[in-house]
């Protein structure tokens, strides 16, 4: 069964900690995505990458970066976690960038 | 870049009625119109999409209908069951030369037994 890992279900971290958010996937697709979700704000796209250290900046990336060294690895990462980065984290795969996403189960993260 | 309404935001039918969730847009470009289910504690998943050389898709209970003119297109789903319970999304291309998927806000879609 095709899927796309999270590594974490939850973590809480202290305000100022750097934080690493490590997404793999073994369906060997080109395009990675880091979404978070909020009540009532939807997903927004953070970062996505189309191919092996390539990556572009989505609609929200202020205060993160993002690393992706291998095809199969995409790592979101809070430079200095801030409380207002508490939230869901969605990382997805696709085939293509016209296909559909395949989302991991999400990241609950909760700063304080 | 694009902008995707999506209504209603919650949605209550009777078990074996009819729901459906309408997505509009802004970028007349847009030809890959997907829509997501995400149940409680899980990331969403794919469970239709549709191109635009299409009007009208179908999967069993579920189908989505485009209308290219007017910028919409809608999810159907008949004869509700309860584990149709959840939240859907649509999506639509972000454009503007940007690559991923702009989400709509999503609908809680709630059957009563």
């Amino acid at each position: 069964d095709v899927k796309v890992t999270q590594s974490s279900r939850y973590l809480v971290k202290r305000t100022g900690e750097k934080v690493f958010l490590e997404c793999v996937q073994d369906m060997d697709h080109e395009n990675m995505f880091w979404y978070r979700q909020d009540p009532g704000l939807g997903l927004r796209l953070i970062y996505f990458s189309y191919d092996v250290k390539m990556k572009e900046k989505g609609d929200i990336p202020e205060g993160y970066s993002v690393s992706r060294e291998k095809k199969e690895r995409f790592s979101l990462i809070l430079e200095s976690a801030s409380t207002n980065q508490t939230s869901m984290y969605l990382c997805a795969s696709s085939f293509h960038r016209m296909s559909g996403y395949t989302f991991g189960s999400g990241t609950r993260l909760t700063v304080v | 870049g694009e902008n995707v309404e999506q209504h209603p935001s919650t949605l209550s039918v009777q078990e074996g009625d009819s729901a459906v969730i309408k997505c509009t847009y802004s970028d007349s470009a847009s030809n890959y119109f997907p829509w997501y289910k995400q149940e409680l504690g899980k990331g969403p998943q794919l469970i239709i999409d549709i191109r635009s050389n299409v009007g009208e898709k179908k999967d069993q209970r579920i189908a989505v209908t485009l209308n290219k003119t007017a910028k919409h297109f809608s999810l159907h789903i008949t004869e509700t069951q309860p584990e149709d319970s959840a939240v859907y999304f649509c999506a639509v291309p972000s454009g503007g030369g940007a690559d991923g998927l702009t989400f709509g806000k999503g609908t809680h879609l709630i059957i009563q037994p």
